[in-house]
């Protein structure tokens, strides 16, 4: 079975500077996807970015990006010039297949908080 | 624009009463799911749905039960709630659009949270 893990419980940052949040993930697939999702106070999931398998460039949406690492199972995201608004819990999740379902298998999750 | 809709968005239960919530979308989306998100856990599919009539256990299906008889919506049941119930429930659904772009992502409601005592 897909396991995702996230080995930090709590990061802070800075306002305006950079930082990396840590996701591996194990599997036996070839093709699958992979994503961050951010839930802020309200509860919302809201997905930040996601990344394709197959696809070798790292994905980037604005200040968001990954460092994708399919031989190593690693998918970190890093924020710059983080905001205040971008205090939350972020969650990685793979996304399996099985019988077209695809469900998401997700990481416990990372908590940033934005010192200002 | 409502996208997925849960309902109610507060509960507090006693142990050994029972209780439905709904999730609700207008996105003609055939895929839905139940999650259920602890502390230090992520989130852990309860069950999930491909189509109208159809359901399936996920990760951690017992203690609960499922129904979707309408394409729009996914009910989840607790026939009898145990405090270790107790969490923040998330209904998504998901398209089996046309673009594999579309079919990657999932809408999730804005939860439940359920207080078993």
């Amino acid at each position: 079975a897909q396991t995702v893990t996230q080995s930090q419980p709590e990061m802070s940052v800075q306002e305006a500077e950079t930082v990396t949040l840590s996701c591996t993930y194990d599997t036996s697939e070839s093709d699958y996807y992979l994503f961050w999702y951010k839930q802020p106070p309200s509860r919302q999931m809201i997905l930040v970015i996601r990344q394709e398998a197959y696809k070798q460039q790292n994905a980037t949406e604005n200040r968001f990006s990954v460092n994708f690492q399919k031989a190593a199972k690693s998918f970190s995201l890093k924020i710059s010039d983080s905001q205040l608004g971008d205090a939350a819990m972020y969650f990685c999740a793979y996304r399996t297949s099985i019988q077209g379902a695809q469900k998401l298998v997700f990481g416990q999750g990372t908590r940033l908080t934005i010192n200002p | 624009n409502a996208g997925v809709t849960q309902t109610p968005k507060f509960r507090v239960l006693k142990t050994g009463q029972s209780m439905t919530l709904l999730c609700a979308q207008d996105m003609n989306h055939e895929y839905m799911y139940w999650y259920r998100q602890d502390p230090g856990m992520g989130l852990r599919l309860i069950h999930y749905s491909v189509g109208e009539g159809t359901t399936a256990k996920g990760e951690v299906p017992d203690g609960y039960n499922v129904s979707r008889l309408k394409k729009q919506n996914f009910l989840l049941g607790l026939e009898s709630a145990a405090p270790s119930q107790t969490s923040v429930y998330f209904c998504a659904s998901r398209t089996a659009g046309a673009t594999e772009r579309s079919r990657t992502e999932a809408f999730f409601g804005q939860g439940t949270r359920l207080t078993v005592v």
